[in-house]
């Protein structure tokens, strides 16, 4: 099955900086990979998500990058604000059929006023 | 007008004493999901459900019951609860193989004593 390792598992920033998750997956034909962020006490949250047929989309602050060849995409936030302090999760679904989203084990982002 | 509600949000019971998890979505997805979250975050798939036909049955003990009485519902019974099983439990939902992102209940919080 599938297989998502998400680096680093915890992550401090100074508000204002930027901040860089990355993951890799092990199943090539993977074509869908969003990204859940999860504030403490609460429930994973879609915040973007990108298609195994896109190499980048951006939305406000956030933008997610996929490499195909290399099996591996990322998370991009700019301007960190200390309201991005949460558990962010990569996931990936395999390929045709599966009905099964696979989660990296979460980054904690602590952002520093 | 919640999407995805769980119910209880907290429970906490003794060892060896059965418990069920209800859950309900109004999205009119086709596919609902329970997921363990253990002390770690870390997110597991345990059980799917499409249309009511259990499609993913992973390594869990079979104290774990889940049942779908309809598509918009999914419940999970657990019998003979060991302190192992305290974790937050969330149910989600998707369309279909849910590569237009998963939406997740507010979790309910099991602690075993």
């Amino acid at each position: 099955g599938e297989n998502v390792e998400q680096h680093p598992s915890t992550l401090s920033v100074q508000e204002g900086d930027s901040a860089v998750i990355k993951c890799t997956y092990s199943d090539s034909a993977s074509n869908y990979f969003p990204w859940y962020k999860q504030e403490l006490g609460k429930r994973p949250q879609l915040i973007i998500d990108i298609r195994s047929n896109v190499g980048e989309k951006k939305d406000q602050r956030i933008a997610v990058t996929l490499n195909k060849t290399a099996k591996h995409f990322s998370l991009h936030i700019t301007e960190t604000q200390p309201e991005d302090s949460a558990v962010y999760f990569c996931a990936a679904i395999p390929g045709a059929g599966s009905y099964q989203l696979t989660f990296g084990k979460g980054t904690k982002l602590s952002v520093i006023p | 007008d919640t999407a995805v509600s769980q119910t209880p949000k907290y429970l906490v019971t003794q060892m060896g004493n059965d418990k069920s998890i209800k859950c309900e979505q109004n999205l009119g997805h086709d596919t609902m999901y329970w997921y363990k979250q253990d002390s770690k975050k870390f997110l597991k798939i345990m059980f799917s459900y499409n249309n009511k036909e259990l499609i993913i049955n992973e390594t869990v003990p079979n104290r774990f019951s889940p049942k779908s009485p309809d598509k918009a519902h999914l419940n999970l019974h657990i019998n003979s609860l060991e302190l192992g099983d305290s974790a937050v439990y969330f149910c989600a939902s998707s369309q279909g193989r849910g590569n237009y992102g998963y939406t997740f209940g507010s979790g309910t919080r099991l602690t075993v004593v």
